[in-house]
């Protein structure tokens, strides 16, 4: 199975901060990495697909970029309503996987 | 608009099966499929497959294979993934997803939680 592990686990930021989450694959897995948003009680959000796609109506302040096998998430100017889970996931192997998890709370 | 809505809440005894529904709206499931994916209590995300509206086909994690069947009803715009031989650590919420291009998954449920307990 391809292992995702993103890092941070958790941080912790201020509205209007810059935040950087990354996520590293085990293995290539081309460009077939997305990035999901979840908060509590509520199912998994896609914002960003193949590495850089925004996802309709998703703000612009969220972007994706690659190098290699290290994928980041970017987060220009926190807002209050981005606080939570965010999970990177690839769809290029069998089982797809997901990274585990960066937690994004109010510092 | 595009929406999937998710059967209710499910309380199964260890070694029962469970079947959860996923009913779409709003769009042509033919052009889509429908992924699979479960969330323990407090855990993170674990995809169980996926199933192509259009051809039926199937994709499932090998950790699932023997488990789990997907399948979908185009008549009624419904998809349904059954779970067998229920163990307590099935235990979480299962999300059904749209998914697109079999690379990404765009829409989702509001999931279904299931829970094993003796």
């Amino acid at each position: 199975d391809i292992q995702m592990t993103q890092s941070p686990s958790s941080l912790s930021a201020s509205v209007g901060d810059r935040v950087t989450i990354t996520c590293r694959a085990s293995q290539s897995v081309g460009t077939y990495l997305n990035w999901y948003m979840q908060k509590p009680g509520t199912a998994p959000k896609l914002l960003i697909y193949g590495v850089s796609s925004l996802q309709s109506g998703v703000p612009s302040r969220f972007s994706g970029s690659r190098s290699g096998t290290d994928f980041t998430l970017t987060i220009t100017s926190l807002q209050p309503e981005d606080f939570a889970t965010y999970y990177c996931q690839q769809s290029y192997g069998s089982p797809w996987t997901f990274g585990q998890g960066t937690k994004v709370d109010i510092k | 608009q595009v929406q999937l809505v998710q059967s209710g809440p499910e309380v199964k005894k260890p070694g029962a099966s469970v079947k959860v529904s996923c009913k779409a709206s709003g769009y042509t499931i033919t052009g889509y499929g429908f992924s699979w994916v479960r969330q323990a209590p407090g855990q993170g995300l674990e995809w169980l497959g996926w199933i192509s509206a259009y051809t039926g086909d199937t994709s499932y994690a090998q950790k699932f294979q023997g488990r789990v069947t997907m399948t979908t009803d185009k008549s009624t715009n419904t998809a349904y993934m059954e779970l067998r031989s229920l163990r307590s650590d099935d235990t979480a919420v299962y999300y059904c997803a749209r998914m697109v291009i079999q690379d990404y998954m765009d829409v989702w449920g509001k999931g279904t939680t299931v829970i094993v307990s003796s």
